[in-house]
């Protein structure tokens, strides 16, 4: 049981829109960044949004990442089925002192 | 390029050791904090541990405290991950990953097998 909860499993049509949602509580999300990594089939996660909305150089403002309280979410639009992946939110938690992921939402593009 | 390359990985019966190395290249590795990141089969990330820059702070995930030590070598641009003990729920793939407040750039992955 992961300590952030991400639904498992998302689709939609090409072209559309997504949304991924990450769930927490004030020793974590509440109260630190949070990140969001996609993972291809076979390949090495990839950070795709840093400090709840930050995107890295080279990472298409397709996507989009948002904060609210001890929440957090994940924005895709302009679906493409190059974008079928694994995406996991992580932050730290502070009443733990360690990193946490998300259990991983699998998005299917139809 | 910025890129980091683990190796060590392999089987291993329960019980044993095995010390993963991720060897650092384009990049000022002693000024980063660093993570180890598994991956069982078909399953999610979970974090493992963590290295502050200097290596004077650690943490761990609790299923791997008192068997694992993470430590680096930044003359030698290397992190490494002693592990002991290992059991078959330490079957995974193993990636090293850069940062602090968010892991910007990852390894390949070293696989690790657990078993008899």
């Amino acid at each position: 049981q992961s300590v952030l909860t991400q639904p498992p499993s998302v689709s939609a049509a090409p072209g559309q829109k997504v949304t991924i949602s990450c769930s927490g509580s004030s020793s974590n999300i509440g109260n630190n960044y949070v990140s969001w990594y996609q993972q291809l089939p076979g390949t090495a996660p990839k950070l795709l949004i840093y400090e709840n909305n930050k995107g890295p150089s080279g990472i298409p403002d397709r996507f989009s990442g948002s904060k609210s309280g001890t929440s957090a979410t994940l924005g895709i639009t302009g679906l493409q089925t190059g974008d079928e992946a694994d995406y996991y939110c992580g932050t730290w938690d502070s009443s733990l002192s360690l990193w946490v992921f998300g259990g991983g939402t699998k998005l299917t593009v139809l | 390029e910025v890129q980091l390359v683990e190796s060590g990985g392999g089987l291993v019966q329960p019980g044993g050791s095995l010390r993963l190395s991720c060897a650092a290249s384009g990049f000022t590795f002693s000024s980063y904090w660093m993570h180890w990141v598994r991956q069982a089969p078909g399953k999610g990330l979970v974090w493992v541990s963590r290295i502050n820059s200097d290596g004077s702070s650690t943490s761990y995930a609790d299923s791997v405290k008192g068997r694992f030590t993470i430590s680096r070598d930044n003359a030698k641009n290397t992190l490494y991950l002693q592990m002991n003990s290992l059991r078959a729920e330490d079957t995974a793939v193993y990636y090293c990953a850069r940062g602090r407040g968010s892991m910007d750039v990852w390894g390949q992955g070293t696989t690790v097998t657990v078993s008899s």
